[in-house]
């Protein structure tokens, strides 16, 4: 049982665009929602993070929306860059519990100059 | 934050052979977790491993195929048994640091089984 879900497996914007990634989860006993980006031959980096307690997180271009109520959030990232081309990784974890990070499948972001 | 080490960075090893990669931590942390990540896929949590208790493993991953040791609060080592093709992946080690949630990789091993 997948866990947590991601669309779409991939995306391409051009530069300047905004790239929306969507992520939903199953378990409401989550309660921390990190966003990782990995790019090639390197291991995934925590890039933002959102607890429940907020409904949007905002890093520079970054910015996460979180609704709660249908166990959805999505990444925007504004003014996409052709560094901002990576894979990336929508988790979820309970603190309370193991910690554990359960992984989405990941969205492979294309930005093209 | 905790920076993670892991050795060796890659390996090639034949079928039926065992290897081992080591995680060592910057500081003391609580739990690590190994991850499995086949190219061009998500990562599957394999096991978190606490200190003084056996690691605790994720469906379709067992102590014997993947023995994990927890030592020490800055280190665990993954053991691969009777290596296979299709274990042919990289394998991160995490953890995250004090009381932070947060939680950081290892550069990863990259294993090749011929």
């Amino acid at each position: 049982q997948q866990q947590v879900r991601q669309s779409p497996q991939s995306l391409t914007v051009w530069e300047g665009e905004t790239a929306i990634l969507n992520c939903s989860y199953e378990d409401s006993t989550f309660d921390y929602f990190p966003w990782y980006w990995q790019f090639p031959r390197e291991s995934p980096a925590l890039l933002i993070a959102i607890r429940p307690v907020s409904n949007k997180k905002e890093d520079g271009r970054f910015t996460i929306f979180f609704n709660k109520r249908e166990k959805k959030l999505s990444l925007h990232i504004t003014d996409s860059q052709p560094g901002d081309s990576a894979t990336y990784f929508c988790a979820a974890t309970n603190q309370g519990g193991s910690a554990k990070l359960i992984f989405g499948e990941g969205t492979k972001l294309t930005v093209s100059s | 934050s905790v920076l993670l080490y892991q050795k060796p960075n890659r390996d090639i090893c034949q079928s039926g052979t065992s290897l081992k990669i080591q995680c060592v931590a910057d500081s003391q942390v609580v739990s690590m977790f190994w991850y499995q990540q086949f190219q061009e896929q998500s990562l599957m949590l394999m096991a978190t491993a606490n200190e003084g208790s056996e690691a605790t493993y994720e469906s379709g991953f067992t102590k014997d195929k993947f023995p994990i040791s927890r030592p020490n609060l800055t280190f665990s080592t993954l053991t691969v048994n009777n290596a296979r093709p299709g274990d042919s992946s990289i394998y991160f080690c995490s953890s995250s640091g004090g009381s932070s949630y947060e939680q950081y990789f290892g550069p990863g091993t990259r294993l090749t089984v011929l």
